[in-house]
């Protein structure tokens, strides 16, 4: 594709629910990372994978909170028991090869929202 | 936590005007980036400094950083409605696997 997919684009949770968000990066970038965005302010660091192996994972606030990139394209960013705190932006991005000085590419983001 | 804190938190301007929007940062880094985000989307990369840079252009966009005083501006000439989002910087330190941290925001809001 021609960016970042993510989806779905909102998730509405009862409190204890499991959620799963799924990201596709761009074809052929080797890094993807994971950001939370609460609302009006910038993206927090969650996770990091290059190709399937995630290499940082310090950003994740609770073991409830599980990621991973099996193939090395495709993640998906696991909550269990979501709690009202899990509400915010999951923001996924990729790169192409994962050194310093380079861009990211995001994509618009999963809305999760636990009532 | 975040490592950059932009300034001001909030913007508005007449279309036509400029606008300058600083960041400053803790530590020693590799580069620094700015990044818009339009309501409910994600965000788009605008333009990158290397930390041996002082200064860098990309059509109306003209970023600065000073490394002594750990800040950067970006400056947008002329601006437009549709200039209108939130922007960020975000600092990428040598060795780093987290690649980049990303500041607060500016919201800015150019008025037609």
């Amino acid at each position: 594709g021609a960016g970042v997919s993510q989806s779905p684009r909102y998730k509405v949770a009862k409190r204890g629910q499991d959620v799963a968000l799924r990201c596709d990066p761009i074809s052929g970038h080797v890094s993807l990372f994971w950001y939370q965005q609460a609302l009006g302010q910038g993206p927090e660091f969650l996770t990091y994978f290059q190709n399937e192996a995630q290499l940082d994972k310090s950003g994740l606030p609770s073991d409830r909170f599980f990621a991973e990139r099996p193939e090395g394209s495709v993640s998906t960013l696991k909550i269990q028991r979501t709690q009202q705190e899990d509400s915010a932006v999951y923001l996924c991005a990729s790169s192409l090869a994962g050194t310093t000085n380079e861009k990211l590419f995001f994509g618009s983001g999963t809305q999760l929202s636990v009532l | 936590s975040q490592q950059g804190e932009e300034d001001p938190q909030a913007l508005s301007i007449q279309e036509g005007e400029n606008a300058t929007m600083n960041c400053s940062y803790k530590t020693s880094i590799n580069n620094l980036q700015w990044y818009r985000q339009n309501s409910g989307r994600g965000l788009v990369h605008l333009i990158l400094i290397r930390s041996n840079e002082r200064e860098k252009h990309s059509g109306r966009l003209r970023v600065t950083l000073d490394t002594s005083k750990k800040s950067s501006s970006l400056l947008i000439t002329a601006s437009r409605a549709a200039d209108t989002a939130s922007y960020f910087c975000a600092t990428g330190y040598s060795g780093s696997a987290r690649q980049l941290t990303f500041g607060s925001g500016t919201q800015l809001t150019v008025l037609p």
